[in-house]
């Protein structure tokens, strides 16, 4: 049984770019969670996907952004790539939505490095 | 605002000792609590978790216990294992928020044998 997958394990990208960040949730799961992990930091929630529509979203500018495809998996984007942006990027995730406290399995994450 | 706090950002015991890690939050609206172990180069893995109506849950060596006047939880950890080192997370949500956890910052546990 496969868990959470992301891609690419790490990137480096310069100010200004544009990143995709992929990931696979669990099989059977079916709502997909982003957080950012900045050094020294809690993870922080980005938003969430489920149904393909973004439900939920953390306090992060509309820089960021997201899509989840039929098959659950789901993709961040980020445009306008600031230093600040440089962070542990994980995806989470579970069964359900509403009322849910299914337990939230994480991927390894992809470390972005902005120069 | 940090919702939730660890106030403690490492902790080191001595193999099978107790470990104790603790954690403060603030939203009162806040009525599920994990606790997720994190090693280096994974994500962070699912521990135990307690629902505000509870006081204590226990799960072979780990136990949580929550404190709902002071909005303070707890994990213990007996005995201590140096398998045990990693950082600790405790992360906070509102069952109707669809799984949105608030994470604190995080303690780093080293298990000396």
């Amino acid at each position: 049984d496969a868990g959470v997958t992301q891609s690419p394990t790490h990137l480096i990208k310069t100010r200004g770019q544009q990143v995709t960040l992929r990931c696979s949730p669990k099989s059977g799961h079916d709502t997909v969670s982003w957080y950012q992990q900045a050094l020294g930091q809690g993870p922080q929630f980005i938003f969430q996907y489920y149904e393909e529509e973004e439900r939920q979203r953390g306090n992060f500018p509309d820089r960021f952004s997201g899509h989840q495809f039929p098959n659950y998996s789901s993709e961040l984007n980020v445009n306008a790539l600031l230093l600040g942006d440089s962070a542990l990027y994980l995806c989470a995730s579970s069964f359900g939505l509403a009322d849910s406290t299914d337990t939230q399995y994480f991927g390894p994450g992809t470390r972005l490095t902005v120069l | 605002d940090q919702q939730v706090k660890q106030n403690s950002p490492s902790l080191s015991v001595q193999e099978g000792r107790i470990s104790i890690l603790n954690c403060d939050y603030t939203n009162s609206m806040f009525d599920y609590f994990l606790w997720y172990k994190k090693y280096p180069a994974e994500g962070p893995t699912f521990l135990i978790s307690i629902s505000s109506i509870k006081d204590k849950n226990e799960d072979g060596r780990f136990t949580v216990f929550l404190n709902k006047s002071a909005k303070h939880l707890s994990l213990h950890i007996v005995p201590s294992q140096p398998g045990d080192s990693a950082v600790y997370f405790c992360a906070a949500m509102k069952k109707t928020s669809g799984s949105r956890l608030t994470f604190g910052e995080g303690t780093q546990l080293t298990v000396n044998p």
